[in-house]
């Protein structure tokens, strides 16, 4: 596609159940990124992938956070036992792997822990 | 990663140039300096980058000064379409890998007729 897609654009859970949120990004690009961004606050860094390489997993805030990225395409992000503050938009971009290019960021999926 | 400050918010009158600083006394030799901007409701969007040269594009220049310890995004002609928080982010471009982007607090510029 044109951009980066994500899935669903919202998504309303209950406390406890387990959520996936989709990425598909940009054909070709070999970088992604998800990010979170609370209600009124900047973009959080969660994971980055690049290529074959191991993911950078710093920015997870717990162990109920991780992400896959399978055939180095569409990536999935999972929440276990989701809590109220896991209320969120959640951000996907992708990028070249290349020194110096930006991102192209994703609408993002709009996640309420009820 | 070096950190940037920069005003949490500015006005800017519509037709006029926005010239929005960031400090980053801290950067180092083969860091990025990158602007981003984001629209109510929308993803980040990404705006110019560059290393130590002044750089321009369709969209906006950015200015860095000789001792890359701060710089300056312009919009040379704001309109209101231009309402958006701006961040300015610093970051390594390792060769061969993209680098992570930290994302700070931004300056919220409202444009006004």
């Amino acid at each position: 596609g044109a951009g980066v897609s994500q899935s669903p654009s919202n998504k309303v859970t209950e406390k406890g159940k387990d959520v996936e949120l989709r990425c598909d990004p940009i054909s070709g690009h070999t970088a992604l990124y998800w990010y979170r961004q609370s209600l009124g606050q900047g973009l959080e860094f969660l994971i980055y992938f690049q290529g074959n390489s191991a993911p950078d997993k710093s920015g997870l805030p717990s162990d109920r956070f991780s992400a896959e990225r399978t055939g180095g395409s569409v990536s999935t992000l999972t929440i276990q036992r989701t809590q109220q503050e896991d209320s969120a938009v959640y951000l996907c971009a992708s990028s070249f792997n290349r020194i110096n290019y930006g991102y192209t960021f994703g609408s993002g999926t709009r996640l309420t822990v009820v | 990663d070096a950190k940037t400050t920069q005003p949490p918010s500015m006005d800017c009158a519509e037709g006029r140039a926005a010239n929005l600083p960031c400090n980053h006394s801290t950067i180092s030799g083969n860091e990025y300096v990158y602007w981003y901007r984001q629209i109510h409701s929308q993803g980040p969007q990404y705006i110019i980058h560059g290393l130590k040269n002044n750089e321009t594009n369709e969209m906006a220049s950015l200015i860095i000064t000789e001792d890359r310890k701060s710089s300056t995004l312009i919009l040379p002609h704001a309109t209101l379409r231009d309402t958006a928080v701006y961040y300015c982010i610093v970051s390594p471009g390792e060769r061969g890998q993209g680098g992570k982007l930290i994302f700070g607090q931004g300056t919220e510029l409202s444009v006004k007729p």
